[in-house]
């Protein structure tokens, strides 16, 4: 039990539309970062939050956004939606430099 | 830019053998490496975390090995079982980011034959 988790486990969405996913760490957890995993391969790096501010991110366009609270829950959001955004979304928070993820959320474009 | 790479990327082996997989990394400036492991349709299971002081670490029949200076790491899995049956990813912690960005390799899908 890594005590995050996330919402939903899975979605289908239709190309072109916007998709809010949805994690909550544990308190304490200054730091919360998401990760995108396609089929076949490691998860990617999309960005990371510490205070509710982007500290970091990866090789995504600004489409890929996020949002991290006070109450250490926090929001990743895809605007204009494209297959190829078909992927598992894994939010990982982080205490000290370990890093505990959540189970994910199954993201389907049609 | 960190890269990781691991092979094989699958690897059948029949049940009670010995296993080794590797992991490699491209810059040693790492603050620990980590082993996961991945059932089909789920999130990533934690198995061992190697900081970047140390060169290995134990959990049952695992055990991870890190040797900085080439830029290796390997996970042993001693009497294998069918239900180790998952894909195995490493990823390394750093240097980008300050010190918590993690960079994965593609990972090994293992089968354990009954």
């Amino acid at each position: 039990e890594t005590g995050v988790t996330q919402s939903p486990t899975h979605l289908i969405k239709t190309r072109g539309q916007q998709v809010t996913l949805r994690c909550s760490s544990q308190s304490g957890h200054n730091t919360v970062s998401w990760y995108q995993q396609a089929l076949g391969q490691g998860p990617q790096f999309i960005f990371q939050y510490y205070r509710e501010e982007e500290n970091g991110r990866g090789n995504f366009p600004p489409r890929f956004s996020g949002l991290q609270f006070p109450n250490y829950s926090s929001e990743l959001n895809v605007n204009a939606l494209e297959l190829d955004d078909s992927a598992l979304y894994l939010c990982a928070s982080s205490f000290g430099n370990t890093i505990y993820f959540g189970e994910g959320s199954w993201l389907t474009v049609v | 830019k960190q890269e990781v790479t691991q092979i094989p990327a699958a690897l059948s082996v029949p049940e009670g053998e010995n296993l080794v997989l590797n992991c490699s990394f491209t810059d040693s400036a790492i603050y620990n490496l980590q082993w996961f492991r991945q059932d089909p349709g789920k999130g990533l299971t934690s198995l061992l975390l190697i900081q970047s002081s140390q060169r290995e670490q134990t959990s049952g029949r695992l055990n991870a090995s890190l040797d900085k200076s080439s830029g290796r790491s390997t996970l042993y899995i001693a009497a294998s079982q069918p239900g180790d049956s998952a894909t195995y990813l490493c990823a390394a912690l750093g240097p980008d980011f300050g010190n918590e960005k993690l960079t994965f390799g593609t990972g090994t899908r293992l089968t354990i034959i009954p």
